[in-house]
């Protein structure tokens, strides 16, 4: 099963707009990072929020944290065709913490 | 910068037949991994390591060995090729745990026929 998961497999807007991506999550945990994948690269992280914060700011992208609900936000504005990219959430896992699992995904396409 | 090299880009390997998938990271990381990454499926964990001669399962190691003779060096290795290995494969380092940023190599495309 999935420990971290987008809620939606893919996105699209036109460029200047704004969009959101949701995650969730099973169990509890440390810190959950936001990755972004372009064509034919690994992943780089964009985000890292711990538990302890509701939220985290990188430029445009801001990141939310719900320990309640177990659920996390990327929100990114003022959207621009280079921010095509597939994203992930990722939570840290196993009883030192040391694994990083990942969600499936969302794909996310700004049209010009 | 942090830096993590993977070595072959691309691999077309015979079923059966033995692979390995190596890599190397510069940035002084406990903590080393290896993904696969698949249409549908995301990331998905095969083997770590939190260190120097040190070797964990992930989610998905069945069919797959891995070994960590230095801090810098990471290896993946498939024993018996099967074609549902055929995949795009993630060497990625990390600090500590979990609560901080991993770094991703550039990954390696693998077909087995």
């Amino acid at each position: 099963s999935q420990l971290a998961e987008e809620n939606s497999w893919a996105l699209s807007v036109h460029e200047g707009e704004s969009v959101t991506v949701n995650c969730s999550y099973k169990t509890s945990i440390t810190a959950l990072q936001w990755y972004r994948q372009k064509s034919g690269k690994g992943p780089a992280q964009l985000i890292l929020i711990r538990s302890n914060e509701r939220h985290n700011r990188n430029g445009r992208l801001r990141a939310t944290l719900d320990t309640s609900s177990q659920s996390s936000s990327l929100s990114i504005t003022a959207t621009r065709c280079e921010d095509t990219a597939v994203y992930f959430c990722a939570r840290d896992y196993g009883s030192s913490g040391n694994k990083l699992i990942f969600g499936t995904g969302t794909l996310f396409s700004v049209k010009p | 910068e942090a830096a993590v090299t993977q070595s072959p880009r691309n691999k077309v390997a015979v079923t059966g037949g033995k692979v390995t998938l190596s890599c190397n990271q510069t940035n002084n990381h406990n903590n080393m991994y290896w993904y696969r990454q698949d249409t549908g499926h995301g990331l998905r964990l095969i083997h770590y390591s939190y260190g120097a001669g040190s070797t964990e399962k992930g989610d998905i190691p069945d069919g797959y060995k891995a070994s960590r003779p230095s801090q810098e060096n990471f290896s993946l290795i498939l024993e018996l090729a099967t074609p549902s290995q055929t995949s795009v494969y993630f060497c990625a380092s990390g600090d500590v745990d979990g609560n901080t940023e991993v770094f991703f190599g550039k990954g390696t495309r693998l077909t087995v026929v």
